[in-house]
């Protein structure tokens, strides 16, 4: 069992669509990712949460809304998404503060979302 | 310019061979952390080995060992003994500076395991 869970693994929603991605971490980490990946493309952060405090933002659409309730759980809210929207989300996890770049972030099984 | 540079696309190797998987990084920082991920057709993205700037001696973590050489900025990833569950596209990723600092990963390489 993985320490950070995603759900849905899959998701199929047309563009006019509300739905959101679930992530929770069981790691006790105090860091959260969301991060997409796109075909042919390295992967791209999209938001960064330290203590539920959202520290980064990578200039993302805002068709794309996170939500961070604590430490352990972390959502996407997704609403009028592009085809071009359609890649694998992958939520991630870290213990920030002691050792510098040498924390360990880790991921999810992701979840593939396809924008029809 | 690019932070992480994988220049294979794409390797083959045969079952119980070792296999070198190419990484090279750009960083003016001197604390910086590098990190291989290993994602099978799934889609999870697993840790696999991590090397800090300061560490002495290469990272080791069963098959897989990092050839670290610093000087030359590159981190390549060594599995020994393939075998056909190593099949699976692999990431190179480095952290900079203090904490808080996130993933910059490279775009990876396919590698193909066969019997």
């Amino acid at each position: 069992e993985t320490g950070v869970t995603q759900t849905p693994r899959h998701l199929v929603m047309g563009m006019t669509n509300k739905k959101s991605l679930k992530c929770e971490q069981h790691l006790g980490h105090n860091a959260m990712y969301w991060y997409k990946q796109s075909a042919k493309k390295p992967l791209e952060l999209m938001f960064v949460y330290n203590f539920k405090e959202q520290t980064e933002n990578n200039s993302v659409p805002s068709r794309f809304s996170p939500e961070c309730p604590n430490s352990s759980h972390l959502f996407l809210h997704l609403h009028t998404l592009q085809p071009e929207d359609s890649a694998l989300y992958l939520c991630a996890s870290s213990q920030e503060g002691d050792r510098g770049p040498g924390n360990t972030i880790y991921f999810g099984e992701g979840s593939w979302l396809t924008v029809v | 310019a690019q932070k992480i540079t994988q220049t294979q696309p794409g390797m083959f190797v045969q079952e119980k061979e070792a296999v070198t998987l190419d990484c090279t990084y750009d960083t003016s920082d001197p604390s910086y952390g590098l990190f291989w991920y290993k994602q099978p057709s799934s889609g999870e993205m697993i840790f696999l080995i991590y090397q800090g700037s300061y560490d002495q001696q290469n990272a080791t973590e069963g098959r897989y060992s990092l050839n670290f050489q610093k000087a030359r900025k590159s981190a390549n990833l060594v599995i020994s003994a393939s075998q056909l569950g190593d099949s699976a596209m692999y990431f190179c990723a480095m952290r900079e500076g203090g904490g808080y600092s996130t993933l910059t990963f490279g775009k990876g390489t396919m590698l193909l395991v066969s019997p």
